[in-house]
């Protein structure tokens, strides 16, 4: 079964500086997707970014920048030049297809804190 | 930009009463969703839903729990006769394609009291 963990229940980071939440997963495919969500206050769960296993590249959104480690099953975010509003619940997710269905699963998430 | 919309945004009820969470998806998409997430704790899947049928669902989403698209616009979730265990916040999410991202609601906070 696949798992997804994310080892860093709480991080903290100062205003304009750069931070990394860490995510490893277990798969035996070797085709799938990876997900960052970002869930604020407010509950809601925003989409940061997302990875394709058979793309190299790691993908980057502004400020988000993932370092995908296929090999060693990691899947890091980072964000750089840190903002109040960056402050949350981050979930890594693995999308797992079975059968022709598919589903997300779900770390158990890093809170971040974002110091002024 | 389009967006997926969950009502109420919370409510409250007596333990043992039904409950209908009810979710708008964007308007061309095809797979739909419900996760829910019991406080402090992670995102779990509950059941997936295309072509007018569950195509899975989880250990969770037992005969207590059913899913149906009765217009073609709306997706909701029943919970027959609420327990205590079943307050949480319940995400109802879409996506256009089988190979795409998932765009989730606001989500629904349900109180079983």
């Amino acid at each position: 079964a696949q798992t997804v963990t994310q080892s860093q229940p709480e991080m903290s980071v100062q205003e304009a500086e750069t931070v990394t939440l860490s995510c490893t997963y277990d798969t035996s495919e070797s085709d799938y997707y990876l997900f960052w969500y970002k869930q604020p206050p407010s509950r809601q769960m925003i989409l940061v970014i997302r990875q394709e296993a058979y793309k190299q590249q790691n993908a980057t959104e502004n400020r988000f920048s993932v370092n995908f480690q296929k090999a060693a099953k990691s899947f890091s975010l980072k964000i750089s030049d840190s903002q109040l509003g960056d402050a949350a619940m981050y979930f890594c997710a693995y999308r797992r297809t079975q059968g022709g269905s598919e589903k997300l699963v779900f770390g158990k998430g890093t809170k971040l804190t974002v110091n002024p | 930009e389009p967006e997926v919309t969950q009502t109420p945004s919370h409510q409250v009820t007596q333990m043992g009463q039904e409950v209908i969470l009810r979710c708008v998806p964007i308007s061309n998409h095809l797979y739909f969703y419900w996760y829910r997430q019991i406080l402090g704790q992670k995102v779990e899947f509950l059941v997936s839903f295309y072509n007018n049928e569950i195509s899975e669902k989880s250990e969770i989403f037992d005969d207590q729990f059913s899913v149906e698209r009765p217009d073609g616009s709306n997706f909701t979730l029943k919970i027959r006769s609420t327990k205590l265990e079943d307050s949480a916040m319940y995400f109802c999410a879409s996506k256009p394609t089988y190979d795409t991202e998932a765009f989730f609601g606001q989500g629904t906070r349900l109180t079983v009291v």
